[in-house]
């Protein structure tokens, strides 16, 4: 399931510049999700996206955090001022219009590895 | 909160050796169950699923998964190991109607030749 596109793959940044990940979903797939992998941890939850529309953002840190999927490109997750707290890696997830509740398996692509030096 | 257990988070073992992983859950609702993996460097990939009937799920590359509902539980098996199968596994959870997945925290499984 190569199809879910991310970029870049590694990412380095400086503490208080900014992060921008992009993530193009699987063909055909209208809704993206973001989790965020931290060292020994498993997957958390981040955003859930439909186009132009955040459904879902508990997962998100309440500052410097944002994310978006417009109408046309891909869903970008954006950091703001980064913090070495930020190191981790990124994966996006797509899964088809009908949505993760009608039995629809949700596809990762390989993740965003972001460093804060 | 509801939570996903993984336990023995390192897991070393010979080629041929049989494998299974714990999985336990802490929601009491209906659940749809997956197991993922992730080859070093590479995305994850979905092994199984669970959504409902048999309970003993078969999967791919000779994995297989039973939910137990009765304990929470959704166990990966796999009778006998290759080096190839050296990975990371995690266990996801969603609650039925919800559209987020919940991971426990993944076996490192290392299968020595």
């Amino acid at each position: 399931n190569a199809g879910v596109m991310q970029n870049p793959r590694h990412l380095v940044r400086r503490r208080g510049q900014e992060a921008r990940l992009r993530c193009s979903p699987m063909k055909g797939h209208s809704h993206v999700y973001w989790y965020r992998q931290l060292p020994e941890e498993g997957l958390k939850f981040m955003v859930y996206l439909q186009k132009e529309n955040i459904i879902d953002e508990s997962g998100m840190p309440k500052e410097r955090f944002s994310a978006e999927f417009p109408k046309e490109g891909p869903s970008i997750l954006r950091i703001q001022q980064v913090v070495r707290g930020d190191s981790a890696a990124y994966f996006c997830a797509s899964s088809p219009p009908e949505g993760p509740t009608s039995g629809n398996t949700i596809y990762f692509g390989e993740g965003s590895w972001l460093t804060v030096v | 909160a509801q939570s996903v257990s993984q336990h023995n988070h390192h897991v070393i073992l010979s080629e041929a050796a049989s494998l299974e992983l714990g999985c336990n859950y802490s929601y009491g609702g209906t659940v749809n169950l997956f197991w993922y993996v992730q080859y070093p460097g590479q995305h994850l990939q979905l092994l199984l699923k669970y959504f409902s009937g048999d309970p003993l799920v078969k999967g791919i590359k000779g994995f297989e998964a039973e939910f137990i509902k009765s304990k929470f539980s959704f166990n990966l098996r796999k009778p006998s190991v290759q080096w190839s199968d050296t990975a990371e596994y995690f266990c996801a959870v969603r609650i039925y109607g919800n559209n987020r997945l919940a991971f426990g925290k993944g076996n490192q499984v290392v299968v020595i030749p």
